[in-house]
């Protein structure tokens, strides 16, 4: 069963636009989430994190939106450049272990 | 963030042998695991290396299958034993730092990864 997923596996995006990458979990003991980076041939790269007591977390063109009734979250990257093409990972875990459960992760493809 | 290297990063075996792994890490970790990529898979936990004691298995491996060594707080190597075609895959070494003024280390970083062909 898989408790982490991300429904989209691509998708496109025009440069300038908004990039929206949705991840719904089930376990309702997970508190904390991540998002992730990868290019091809790199180890992914950590990008944002939020806590189960937020709802919303921002970093510079990130900002990762988190709706605990629904065990949703979503990432959302404005504006959308070339560079941002990858797979990006959604991950989550619960206070009571060490280590993050992924979802199958979505390509986005920035289109310049 | 923590620089981890991997080594190789990639080879090509023949069925039947093994494979050892090195991941170095630039600073001291608590936390160090190692993950498979399958092709067209997310990322799977394989185990989690404890410095001075035996690894944690997550369930589906074993200990014979992938042996692990964790000899000091900065190093860590991961064997795939005896290879067959389905261990093809990405092995990624990854550690916890701490991240934010609270201390916690839920932060996760993870090195280049090492691909394996297995023929």
């Amino acid at each position: 069963d898989q408790q982490v997923k991300q429904n989209s596996p691509s998708l496109s995006v025009q440069e300038g636009r908004i990039s929206i990458l949705n991840c719904d979990y089930t376990n309702s003991m997970f508190d904390y989430f991540l998002w992730y980076k990868k290019y091809p041939a790199e180890g992914p790269t950590f990008l944002i994190s939020i806590s189960s007591i937020k709802d919303k977390n921002e970093d510079g063109r990130f900002t990762v939106f988190l709706n605990k009734s629904a065990k949703h979250l979503s990432l959302h990257i404005v504006p959308s450049q070339p560079g941002d093409s990858a797979v990006y990972f959604c991950a989550a875990r619960g206070w009571y272990g060490q280590n993050f459960v992924f979802g199958p992760g979505t390509r986005l493809s920035v289109l310049p | 963030s923590a620089v981890i290297s991997q080594k190789p990063s990639r080879d090509i075996c023949q069925r039947g042998t093994s494979l050892t792994i090195q991941c170095q890490v630039d600073s001291q970790v608590t936390m160090m695991f190692w993950y498979r990529q399958q092709p067209g898979q997310s990322l799977t936990l394989i185990a989690t290396a404890n410095q001075g004691s035996e690894a944690t298995y997550e369930s589906g491996f074993v200990i014979d299958k992938f042996p692990i060594s964790r000899p000091n707080l900065t190093f860590s190597t991961l064997t795939v034993s005896n290879m067959s075609p389905e261990d093809s895959s990405i092995y990624l070494c990854s550690v916890a730092l701490r991240v934010g003024t609270g201390g916690d280390w839920r932060g996760q970083y993870f090195g280049p990864g090492t691909r394996l062909t297995v023929t």
